[in-house]
């Protein structure tokens, strides 16, 4: 089956300026994560979706970083007035449950949007 | 601050080689052990997910073991092929999210 998608898989952008990317998680999967990772380093967790909500976005480094998953499925990641700091590879990822449910859950990662703000 | 550590950064070896590489993590508020291979340009892919102290899986040529009450995982490559070639990621799993390392990057030449 289809697994994780993410567009764009490249954005290049000026400083300042808004961006949005966007997450297609495994149909099904009611938990949804986003990550970013900057040059040298390991994936860092963002934020972490159970259905629409929130649940978790203890992860985004300061309010000009917001995500939404309206309807369960589809997120939208947004980034406002882009710093060169927040060049990255943006990554996704969904499960079929949530941690908490007690399930020992998979991530399943898209191949990231990377990012470019110059 | 909870920290995963992989060493080392990087490796190179020849086609038929065996290898293996650690992952240390926190011994404490554990729930689960990740690893990940990730190569260029692709989705990083799920290859174990690890509970229990002293449990060991296998995927192929590739095992990995657990060790929770000293912190520390081991990935093992049994006769290295060029398509292993990828940056291998593990990840502590406390509560929801996963605490990734910075990945060990093998390269296999033949």
């Amino acid at each position: 089956g289809a697994g994780v998608s993410q567009t764009p898989s490249n954005k290049v952008t000026e400083k300042g300026k808004y961006v949005e990317l966007r997450c297609d998680p495994i149909s099904g999967h009611t938990a949804l994560y986003w990550y970013r990772q900057s040059l040298g380093q390991g994936p860092e967790f963002l934020i972490y979706f159970q259905g629409t909500g929130a649940a978790d976005d203890s992860g985004l480094p300061n309010d000009r970083f917001f995500a939404v998953r309206p309807e369960g499925s589809v997120s939208t990641l947004k980034i406002q007035r882009t710093e060169r700091g927040d060049s990255a590879v943006y990554l996704c990822a969904s499960s079929l449950r949530a941690v908490a449910s007690g399930a020992q859950e998979t991530q399943y990662f898209g191949p990231g949007t990377r990012l470019l703000v110059l | 601050i909870l920290n995963v550590e992989q060493s080392p950064q990087s490796l190179h070896v020849q086609e038929g080689d065996s290898t293996n590489f650690t992952c240390s993590f926190p011994s404490s508020n554990f729930y689960a052990l990740h690893w990940y291979r990730w190569e260029t340009a692709k989705s990083p892919e799920a290859l174990f997910v690890m509970t229990l102290n002293g449990d060991e899986k296998k995927k192929g040529r590739i095992s990995a073991t657990l060790n929770t009450k000293e912190g520390y995982s081991y990935l093992y490559i049994k006769g290295s092929q060029p398509e292993d070639s990828a940056t291998y990621l593990c990840a502590f799993q406390a509560g929801t999210a996963l605490i990734f390392g910075k990945g060990t990057t093998l390269s296999v030449s033949s």
